[in-house]
């Protein structure tokens, strides 16, 4: 397709367990972005990569929260022992190049539930 | 600390109106700014931008307004149409970095 892809759009899981969230982003897009979207609030910065590397991973919230991209495309974001505050909408964004005034391009998100 | 803030959680208005939301940022190294459009269950789309050498940018019915001197944007949109119903979030970067700052949203409810 022609749009960021991200799966699964939809994952309940119990607290404790670990998951992980997938995303395709547009082909030949560079930068890839992790947000989150907790519910009633706005979208919260999680990590960025360009190409593999991760320069800023500032935004993940604790040591559980990893990501990674392989082959400059598909990127990972895993949470271990997940907890009911890990509940939110996970999205995924890319952009064709490093700054420069480029927008992201969102796809549609995974919602997790944590129960 | 929120460095893009939307004030109103909502807005609503009738079709045919303007339609005007509003942003504020605190940082002033800011000089990118955006507005994305939000429908349920989808994930944000890329509406219109502005940089920070310009004080208006017009695309058909939308027009962005910065202030730099205020730390202020806004987001007109005329004539409003329902279709327009959505959250919209304004988001603010410096042009050569890659972290973007987000507000929480402003929902549109344009009414037939």
């Amino acid at each position: 397709g022609a749009g960021v892809s991200q799966s699964p759009s939809n994952k309940v899981t119990e607290k404790g367990k670990d998951v992980e969230l997938r995303c395709d982003p547009i082909s030949g897009h560079t930068a890839l972005y992790w947000y989150r979207q907790s519910l009633g609030q706005g979208l919260e910065f999680l990590i960025y990569f360009q190409g593999n590397s991760a320069p800023d991973k500032s935004g993940l919230p604790s040591d559980r929260f990893s990501a990674e991209r392989t082959g400059g495309s598909v990127s990972t974001l895993t949470i271990q022992r997940t907890q009911q505050e890990d509940s939110a909408v996970y999205l995924c964004a890319s952009s064709p190049r490093q700054g420069a005034g480029s927008p992201l391009h969102f796809g549609n998100g995974t919602r997790l539930t944590v129960t | 600390d929120q460095q893009v803030k939307q004030n109103s959680p909502s807005l609503s208005v009738q079709e045919g109106r303007i339609s005007i939301l509003n942003c504020d940022y605190t940082n002033s190294m800011f000089d990118y700014f955006l507005w994305y459009k939000k429908y349920p269950a989808e994930g944000p789309t890329f509406l219109i931008s502005i940089s920070s050498i310009k004080d208006k940018n017009e695309d058909g019915r939308f027009t962005v307004f910065l202030n730099k001197s205020a730390k202020h944007l806004s987001l007109h949109i005329v004539p409003s149409q329902p279709g327009d119903s959505a959250v919209y979030f304004c988001a603010a970067s410096l042009y050569n970095f890659n972290k973007f700052y987000f507000g929480s949203g402003t929902k549109l409810n344009v009414k037939p």
